[in-house]
């Protein structure tokens, strides 16, 4: 499958922790991007990252990418209760002309 | 306009009646693709347009999807003969022609299949 897959499939924490999430994909990327989707409808952008890069950052959202072992971690800080959502990979595979979505990780953050 | 727009954002249709949806992308966006989501699952790609090129069609599950969109702006996303496995929520999505942003998404249409 081109679809990448994240981990864990569901995860619950406490407001003011940290959540992190992984991503695993098996082909040749030009980047990879990361989305949030609330209550079941439109995808938010968070952030992008690029082959070339390593590491970014934006705000309390921090994203890894190693393409040797073709993984992406998200990590929230001091996680929010809005920040209840469902979480997607997404990778812009070389000579493809989507981007291929993962399965997602549902986060809940408990108050 | 300032996002993406879709309708209807809710579709409740009888086995076999043709739906059509309609996306309506941000203006100056070149790319536009639609996306199905099945419950609790991810996003399946269905097809994609960029300006005036050819579509990408690789994605429609089968000859009763059709996808129509005139040069940049909307685009309409026709099931004839709905069946209840096309039970979803429909995505659209547009992006500039640069590959290194994002995709703005719209809030979809969900269509039921009764």
């Amino acid at each position: 499958s081109q679809q990448g897959e994240e981990d864990p499939q569901a995860l619950s924490i406490q407001e003011g922790e940290n959540a992190t999430m992984n991503c695993s994909y098996k082909t040749s990327i030009n980047n990879l991007q990361w989305y949030r989707q609330n209550s079941g409808r439109g995808l938010v952008h968070l952030i992008l990252i690029r082959s070339n890069e390593r590491e970014k950052h934006s705000g309390r959202l921090r994203v890894t990418l190693d393409t040797s072992k073709k993984s992406s971690s998200l990590l929230i800080t001091a996680s929010r209760a809005a920040d209840t959502a469902s979480y997607f990979c997404a990778t812009d595979q070389t000579g493809a002309n989507n981007l291929f979505f993962g399965t997602g990780t549902r986060l809940t953050v408990i108050p | 306009g300032a996002g993406v727009s879709q309708s209807p954002s809710n579709k409740v249709t009888e086995k076999g009646k043709d739906v059509e949806l309609r996306c309506d992308p941000i203006s100056g966006h070149t790319a536009l693709y639609w996306y199905r989501q099945r419950l609790g699952q991810g996003l399946e790609f269905l097809i994609y347009f960029q300006g005036n090129s050819a579509p990408d069609k690789s994605g429609l599950p089968s000859d009763r999807f059709s996808a129509e969109r005139t040069g940049e702006s909307v685009s309409t996303l026709t099931i004839q003969r709905t069946q209840q496995e096309d039970s979803a929520v429909y995505l659209c999505a547009s992006r500039t022609g640069a590959r290194s942003y994002g995709y703005t998404f719209g809030s979809g249409t969900r269509l039921t299949v009764v």
